[in-house]
């Protein structure tokens, strides 16, 4: 079984400030691993997906991740936060050829001017 | 292209009703999810289906709830009777495979918010 933990239940930056959202999961095959956004009042919309290859995934919006195996971990990073970013965000991960994704409890990010 | 597209945006009832959520996935996809969202407990996995057919119907807490999905492309989730406790936004989600295999990335509708009073 595999299971995600979000560091943060709300994390505050100013704009134009690092956005740092952290994630660790834990997983006893390979892991797929994502992060999704979701805006008020709107569904889930993936942000980002690592499966396998490159460590460094680049997703929408300016947010990118690094899977790191040997810390379990799988933070979502921008460099610069915008008033716009002010969301909720999901880690999640699942595994090859199963259909279920596990979520985390989510990270709600706030944006100050 | 359309997303998921889910109905209605927002049902208020009373307690003791029957309460019917409906889904249209995406075309194409074989995989559908319900969740249940609340600030208590977080996104919560209902029940998903693969190919029309329900696979895992664990999350489903209670038999008041029950699920169906008679072709690709519908899907409703029905709660009968209702209590206050159900109230919570209800989101279906569907994924596509890939060489056969779920790739586990969803697209979700914009939920369903229901309240009951």
């Amino acid at each position: 079984a595999q299971s995600v933990t979000q560091l943060g239940s709300h994390v505050s930056v100013s704009e134009g400030a690092l956005v740092l959202l952290r994630c660790n999961y834990s997983s006893s095959v390979p892991p797929y691993l994502f992060w999704y956004v979701q805006y008020p009042n709107q569904g889930l919309q993936l942000l980002l997906k690592y499966t396998t290859g490159a460590t460094l995934v680049k997703g929408i919006n300016g947010f990118e991740a690094e899977f790191k195996k040997s810390e379990t971990s799988f933070h979502l990073t921008k460099p610069s936060a915008h008033m716009s970013d002010a969301a909720e965000y999901f880690c999640a991960v699942s595994v090859l050829g199963y259909s279920t994704l596990t979520f985390g409890k989510g990270t709600m990010l706030l944006v100050s001017p | 292209d359309a997303g998921v597209i889910q109905s209605p945006r927002h049902e208020v009832t009373e307690m003791g009703q029957e309460v019917t959520l409906r889904c249209k996935p995406i075309s194409g996809h074989n995989s559908l999810f319900w969740y249940r969202q609340t600030m208590m407990r977080g996104l919560e996995l209902l029940i998903y289906f693969n190919n029309n057919v329900p696979i895992d119907d664990s999350g489903m807490p209670e038999d008041r709830f029950s699920a169906k999905m008679p072709n690709a492309s519908f899907s409703t989730l029905k709660i009968q009777p209702s209590e206050p406790r159900d109230s919570a936004v209800y989101f279906c989600a569907s994924s596509p495979t890939s060489g056969g295999l779920n790739t586990g990335e969803l697209f979700f509708g914009e939920g369903s918010r229901l309240t009951v009073l």
